[in-house]
Parts: structure tokens; sequence; C-alpha cells
């Protein structure tokens, strides 16, 4: 069974700019959490969905937002960069929501912001 | 509110060395509690699970046990490699407003030494 797969796996952007990140869960899973990891703030929640509808929100500011399609498959984007959105970014999947028993995390695709 | 803590690293250890990496949690309720690893370059994997009070979670040598007396799920393993070399993970899944969540710990980098 493939696991989670994430593209970009790198991404640089300027200030400013735009950026979508996609996640395609394992197959049967209807579930995909995003996280941000940093050297500083270790891993964030940014956001889950499940079945389409977004059913958790981190505290992060509406810069980041986030969609699931049909097929499970998620994107999040990050509008108007900046230099401290750098970062590697996880998604995860699962089969229930909340990370039912085991969520289990795609490599990241790392941003960095100049 | 729902917290984990971990022990700050970088930890370095001889191989054959004993591994202790202390996890404590805050939470209401009654969270389920894992390890998860992250190796260079790639997503985090989880090492072990307990969902509840005295369960002792292990995998590939190493254990925790879930002690509800004292909120804590410490990792162990009796005899590192090289190989064990990452940054280990200490999360806790709980009920939440909006459903299920995973706090998740700061991390800390285990280096074993050849």
């Amino acid at each position: 069974k493939a696991g989670v797969t994430q593209t970009p796996r790198y991404l640089i952007k300027t200030r400013g700019q735009q950026v979508t990140l996609s996640c395609s869960p394992i197959s049967g899973h209807r579930s995909v959490s995003w996280y941000q990891q940093t050297p500083g703030q270790g891993l964030q929640f940014l956001f889950e969905y499940f079945s389409e509808t977004q059913r958790n929100k981190g505290n992060f500011p509406g810069r980041f937002s986030g969609r699931q399609f049909s097929n499970s498959r998620s994107e999040m984007n990050v509008s108007t960069l900046e230099l401290g959105d750098s970062a590697l970014y996880l998604c995860a999947s699962s089969l229930f929501p909340g990370g039912g028993e085991t969520q289990y995390f795609g490599p990241g695709t790392r941003l960095l912001v100049l | 509110g729902d917290s984990v803590t971990q022990m700050e690293g970088p930890v370095t250890l001889s191989e054959e060395a004993f591994l202790t990496i202390n996890c404590t949690y805050t939470a209401t309720g009654y969270p389920s509690l894992f390890w998860y690893v992250q190796y260079p370059g790639e997503g985090l994997q989880l090492l072990l699970k307990a969902t509840k009070a005295d369960d002792k979670g292990s995998n590939k040598g190493f254990e925790a046990t879930y002690r509800k007396e004292t909120t804590s799920f410490h990792l162990e393993k009796g005899s590192v490699q090289v190989s064990d070399s990452a940054v280990y993970f200490c999360a806790l899944k709980v009920w939440g407003t909006g459903g299920f969540k995973t706090i998740f710990g700061a991390g800390t980098r285990l280096f074993v030494k050849a």
C-alpha cells in the first residue's frame, strides 16, 4: 500500500508570494491533517479535513487555508508569504478524524521564503 | 490546556547505552499517548502507543508505560544503536472542541555514537 505522498518536496518562494502544497493520503484514508514544523515552535497543528470538511483548526492566521477533494487529496495554501513561514509542512492521514488510532505522516514539503 | 513536555535535547549516547527520554503530559479526560520518531529528511513514523493507564507500548526494542498517577510516558531502550539517531516526539490524543486532536511535544534529538 502506498504511503502518504506530498508534493513538491522542496520549494523556494519570496515574501508576498503565495504557495500551494499537495498531500495524497493512504488509499482509503479520509482524514488529512496538516502540521507546520519549525526549530523554534516544534510541530504545530494547522487544520484537519475529513470527507471534504474542515473538522479542526489550529491557531494560525487566515493566510493559511486548505481544502480536501472528493478523492481525499488535500491542498493547503499560504498567501502573502512571510519569512516566518519557512518551515517543513507535514501532512498526515488516518482512517478517522482526530488521527483515529494512528496517523501516517508524509515526508513533508520544505518551504523556504526569501 | 492540554500539553506535552519532553526533556530537552540533544541527548548524546554511545552505542549500547541505555536510553530514557522523559515525557509528561497535562490533559483533561483520558488521552491516548504516542511516541513518534523522525529520521533525517523524513516525516514522522509511529514508534509505539498506549491507550489506557498501565498499558505498555513496545516496538523495535523501545518501550513506554502509560503512568496515570505521574502523568508520564517515558521512552526507554536498553541498548541503543547508531541507527536510532533521530528526533523523538511524545504526543497525546484527546477529545477537544471540534473533535479529537493530537498534541506533540517539542521533540528530543538523539545522537548515538559508534
